[in-house]
């Protein structure tokens, strides 16, 4: 069964510090990975990561896949209040195309 | 710039009762999807649509329906609404087919039945 496991579930931390989010799949065929940020409402991207070791940056916001372990990480640095969101990994489905498999998310809470 | 929109934001209803969610996209996206998202399940995908009057089933279908009559719209029905229905429905947009874009989502729809 394909499945997306995002941890950890939640995490509270304080402005300036640094975090990593992980994401692990089992997907058949696996081609891409995405990341999505998630304040109150709609979902928006961030990341596509198709292959491994090649790292995606955006700001303080950085982004890494390891197709022979089967994970992705997510890391932003110097946090802000402003990241306070929930980040959604997804990876798309290759049995049906037109669907991915996301994961719970991890809601992030950045305290001043 | 509005890209995808849903209608209504918020709704309420009552077991039985029917309801149909638009969603309104003005990129000329052709693949237009209806996802759920519930608490420690991530979104999951119910139905979409790859082109103006097409449509097909997601992950769970079961009790929704929908149509695709105009390219830049894609409606979600609830015929008889079930408590377990009470969810957050996404609706989003992408241009694509393969998943090398990013999909474009609504605000959402928060829905509620007692």
């Amino acid at each position: 069964e394909d499945k997306v496991v995002q941890s950890p579930l939640s995490l509270v931390v304080h402005e300036g510090d640094t975090v990593t989010l992980n994401c692990s799949y089992e997907v058949t065929n696996f081609r891409s990975l995405l990341w999505y940020k998630q304040e109150k409402k709609a979902p928006t991207f961030l990341f596509m990561l198709t292959s491994s070791g090649i790292e995606k940056k955006s700001g303080r916001l950085s982004s890494i896949l390891d197709k022979k372990e089967l994970f992705s990480i997510l890391n932003i640095t110097a946090t802000q209040t402003g990241d306070s969101a929930i980040y959604l990994c997804a990876v798309p489905l290759q049995y049906n195309n037109n669907d991915m498999r996301f994961g719970a998310g991890t809601r992030l809470t950045v305290k001043p | 710039n509005a890209g995808v929109t849903q209608t209504p934001k918020f709704r309420v209803l009552k077991t039985g009762q029917s309801m149909t969610l638009l969603c309104a996209q003005d990129m000329n996206h052709e693949y237009m999807y209806w996802y759920r998202q519930d608490p420690g399940m991530g979104l999951r995908l119910i139905h979409y649509s790859v082109g103006e009057g097409t449509t097909a089933k997601g992950e769970v279908p079961d009790g929704y329906n929908v149509s695709r009559l105009k390219k830049q719209n894609f409606l979600l029905g609830l015929e008889s609404a079930a408590p377990s229905q009470t969810s957050v429905y996404f609706c989003a947009s992408r241009w694509d087919r393969g998943w090398s874009t990013e999909a474009f989502f609504g605000q959402g729809t928060r829905l509620t039945v007692v």
